[in-house]
């Protein structure tokens, strides 16, 4: 299965309500999760199976999605939020998308 | 406390072997599948392996099999992945990761350049 992330670079602004899209090339039955990098660090897990937030994530983190489109949605950015997001299938063997990278505006 | 902490990366010349280990700790390391995941410098995530919470099966992207190997020895909870024939597109950051389906959990990453 592959996955396209859109857009690949994102600017916005501290308060911003941002979208993230992730799409399959076949159904993924919910088995999508976020990953959050930030520079130099290793991925961390923000959300599993389509939209149950990882333990200590904020929960201006949210998402949804069904068959081969997901969306992670980020309810008012904060500062410490810019990093690149990735998501990620586990329905059919294990893909990464190519990865949203989020800057300030 | 999850810990994982990798070692063995390195320089090597393409053609040749490394082998990286990842030692667990903070949980009951034969209840999970582990995986291995990878970032070229500057480029994205890719998976590497997995291995399921008895080693009795394991899984690879084409861009490895047949050249990477993953192991793990659960009376030492540690991972382990042997890399031979390495190919300069295999420099990257090794990560280990505790594989709860999806991975929750990622070592700091180990550094494996492949140039001659």
């Amino acid at each position: 299965i592959q996955l396209t992330q859109s857009p690949s670079l994102l600017s916005a602004s501290v308060g911003d309500r941002v979208t993230l899209s992730c799409k399959g090339s076949q159904n993924i039955n919910n088995y999508l999760a976020w990953y959050q990098q930030k520079l130099g660090e290793a991925p961390k897990l923000l959300i599993y199976k389509t939209n149950s937030l990882q333990t200590g994530i904020p929960s201006r983190f949210s998402g949804s999605g069904s068959g081969t489109d997901y969306t992670l949605t980020i309810s008012s950015l904060h500062s410490e939020d810019l990093a690149t997001y990735y998501c990620y299938q586990y329905n059919n063997g294990w893909t990464f998308g190519g990865g949203t990278k989020l800057e300030l505006k | 406390e999850v810990q994982l902490v990798e070692s063995g990366g390195g320089l090597v010349q393409p053609g040749r072997s490394l082998k990286l280990s990842c030692v667990a700790s903070g949980f009951t390391f034969n209840n999970y599948w582990m995986t291995w995941i990878r970032q070229a410098p500057g480029k994205g995530l890719e998976w590497v392996a997995s291995i399921t919470n008895t080693g009795g099966s394991t899984y690879y992207p084409d861009s490895v099999k047949g050249r990477f190997t993953i192991s793990r020895d659960n009376a030492k909870s540690t991972l382990y992945l042997q890399m031979n024939s390495l190919r300069s597109e295999d420099t990257a950051t090794y990560y280990c990761t505790r594989d709860g389906q999806p991975f929750d959990y990622c070592g700091q990453g180990v550094m494996v350049t492949v140039s001659s």
